[in-house]
């Protein structure tokens, strides 16, 4: 079965629209999530990390105040793409796992396209 | 150099045939390695795990020589439904962060 969920799998909306996105861990209690992003054609690039409780974690050259990150429960980890434009249309995709030399688990992704 | 190489492919092969696939790492210090399938507009989901050892999963084989840093997915009778991209993914510290390769597209024709 899933071990993860995330919402919505699918969002076309206007240039400026600000854009949440949710992950939640089915299985277990996520205490660190990862966002990622794949842009047609390329692998997947991590974003940044998700600590419960605490500030997230970015990669370099990934804007902090434009994909805000919230993770209030060991479930839930949200992502919002604040005033979207074009080119931020991509495939996110969340991940929850890993400890412990363990593989990730990810969640269907979001297709995100931005008009 | 990136942290993780693949052959991107194309690979087309027929239905019954063997094929695999190499990757490389940079990272010496790299902990876990995995090979993921990604099938085209979806997530990516576990193949296997890959160990020091060598390990097998029905069809699929993975190797892992950690001196040359070098990781590879055999993959014998091809089925149509193998068609995908797959996709080297490597842990490399505590931070749990993976690195993930650029993928091997595969197309098994009938």
């Amino acid at each position: 079965g899933a071990v993860v969920s995330q919402h919505p799998s699918w969002v076309i909306c206007k240039s400026g629209t600000s854009v949440k996105i949710e992950c939640r861990s089915l299985d277990f209690q996520a205490t660190t999530m990862f966002w990622y992003r794949q842009f047609p054609k390329q692998s997947l690039m991590l974003m940044a990390t998700s600590n419960e409780g605490s500030k997230a974690t970015y990669e370099q050259g990934v804007e902090k105040d434009k994909f805000l990150i919230n993770h209030a429960s060991l479930t839930l980890s949200t992502l919002t793409v604040t005033s979207a434009h074009p080119e931020d249309s991509s495939f996110y995709i969340c991940s929850v796992g890993g400890k412990d030399n363990q593989p990730q688990h990810f969640g269907d992704g979001t297709r995100l396209s931005i008009l | 150099r990136k942290e993780v190489e693949q052959d991107p492919g194309p690979f087309n092969v027929p239905e019954g045939a063997t094929v695999a696939f190499n990757c490389t790492y940079s990272n010496s210090a790299s902990q876990s390695f995995f090979w993921y399938r990604q099938d085209c507009r979806k997530e990516p989901k576990l193949l296997m795990s890959v160990y020091s050892s060598g390990n097998e999963d029905g069809r699929f084989t993975a190797q892992l020589n950690r001196a040359s840093q070098y990781i590879s997915l055999l993959i014998r009778d091809s089925k149509l439904s193998d068609s995908a991209t797959y996709l080297c993914v490597v842990n490399s510290g505590s931070a749990r962060q993976l690195t993930f390769g650029s993928g091997t597209q595969l197309t098994v024709l009938p």
